[in-house]
């Protein structure tokens, strides 16, 4: 166990449908990051949340949101799915703002669109 | 923007042979972190490199960290079934998030 939470596990949803990833840090940390690996690719960053605010946007689409709430726990919407859009979904934690500091991932959330 | 590539991208590799993954990117680095994917499972942290020319070592993986900082590389030394995985380089882009390379895929032929 990482120390970083992510529900679900496994989510399959169909086209055009509205989910809802959620993430709970690592206890201490401040940072969350949010990236999408699809099949057999590497962790492409979504947005990046510090102590409630966002501090880094990737290339997420307009389709996608996310948040950070007051207990540091994030959620990670995505909207008008596409069958594109199925991938792994990674939370990450780490203390501090910025990159220089380690990354502990959660075991992520496995999105099938049909 | 930044760019971390990364290679090989897969290597197959005899049980007990060497290993070794090299990361590239197009401009400094304040830092350089590994991690390592095991199939089917998440990213975990193996290690960071700050100084310019800085080695590591953990048990049979050994880390460089290049003198221009631009560039990196992981060394496994008689390969274990363990070691199977995807290794990931990461450097800072911007100051706030980490760049992923593409990653260099490990499978171990017993």
């Amino acid at each position: 166990d990482s120390g970083v939470t992510q529900t679900p596990k496994h989510l399959i949803t169909a086209t055009g449908q509205r989910v809802t990833l959620r993430c709970s840090p690592r206890s201490g940390d401040l940072s969350v990051y949010w990236y999408q690996q699809s099949l057999d690719q590497g962790l492409q960053f979504l947005i990046q949340y510090y102590n409630g605010e966002e501090r880094a946007k990737g290339n997420i689409l307009e389709r996608f949101s996310a948040q950070q709430f007051p207990d540091l726990h994030s959620e990670l919407n995505l909207s008008s799915l596409e069958l594109g859009d199925s991938a792994l979904y990674f939370c990450a934690s780490s203390v501090a703002a910025g990159a220089n500091y380690g990354y502990t991932f959660g075991s992520g959330t496995r999105l099938t669109v049909v | 923007g930044q760019q971390v590539m990364q290679i090989p991208q897969y290597q197959h590799v005899q049980e007990g042979e060497d290993f070794t993954t090299y990361c590239n990117s197009s401009t400094t680095l304040s830092n350089i972190q590994w991690y390592k994917q095991r199939p089917g499972g998440h990213p975990v942290f193996l290690i960071q490199l700050v100084k310019s020319g800085e080695v590591k070592k953990q048990k049979r993986l050994t880390f460089q960290f290049g003198e221009a900082k631009k560039n990196s590389s992981l060394h496994i030394t008689a390969t274990q079934t363990t070691d199977v995985g995807t290794y990931f380089c990461a450097g800072p882009r911007g100051n706030e998030k980490l760049t992923f390379g593409t990653g260099t895929r490990l499978t171990i032929i017993p």
